[in-house]
């Protein structure tokens, strides 16, 4: 088991264009939580995503939307980029939605925004 | 509103001598705590929860509700526990708030 997978790796994108981040949970996890990490930081939390709903979501604009695929594995998605969404993008999986159950992370996505 | 403050950014100690990492948090539901460690070139995974009242790799941390305090320790630290080191807080069932962490550096 490979654990949590995030693709892609890195990417660069500018001012205002859309991104699409995507996440595929440790086998066997059904949750899916999504973190940004700016430098120097602790991961914050964006949103949870359980049954292709999402369940709980943080304090970050409408922006940034995600979805949640019947094989558990989920997108996230920036609209309109700003220079200040620079950051590592974290996902999370976990068996069930409450927090209690451990959280699995994965390697990141590094988004740099020019 | 929840907060979680870890004081210090980078805490250096010598190996063998004891080791404590601060962190507080501020939150008016019945706090659920948590200490998670990235080691260079690896993941964020999970180290210890105050609820299981557990030891791991020798670090123990206690809950104090009245000092509002987590803080992680060791009584001999070992090089190979050099990492970055966050603080986390359950909060509203299913939502996390992580403080800022903390590098501990264990010189030989």
């Amino acid at each position: 088991d490979a654990g949590v997978t995030q693709s892609p790796t890195h990417l660069i994108k500018t001012r205002g264009q859309q991104v699409t981040l995507r996440c595929s949970p440790k086998s066997g996890h059904d949750t899916v939580s999504w973190y940004q990490q700016a430098l120097g930081q602790g991961p914050q939390f964006i949103f949870q995503y359980y049954e292709e709903e999402e369940r709980q979501r943080g304090n970050f604009p409408d922006r940034f939307s995600g979805h949640q695929f019947p094989n558990y594995s989920s997108e996230l998605n920036v609209n309109a980029l700003l220079l200040g969404d620079s950051a590592l993008y974290l996902c999370a999986s976990s068996l069930g939605v409450a927090g209690l159950d451990t959280q699995y992370f994965g390697p990141g996505t590094r988004l740099t925004v020019l | 509103a929840q907060r979680v403050t870890q004081p210090e950014k980078l805490l250096s100690v010598f190996k063998g001598a004891p080791v404590e990492l601060k962190c507080n948090y501020s939150y008016s539901g019945s706090p659920e705590l948590f200490w998670y460690v990235q080691y260079s070139r690896q993941r964020l995974q999970l180290l210890l929860r105050h609820i299981s009242r557990e030891s791991i790799k020798g670090f123990t941390a206690d809950l104090n509700k009245g000092e509002t305090s987590f803080h992680l320790k060791k009584p001999f630290a070992q090089e190979e526990d050099s990492a970055m080191y966050y603080c986390a807080l359950l909060y509203n069932f299913n939502k996390f708030y992580f403080g800022s962490g903390t590098k501990l550096n264990v010189k030989p």
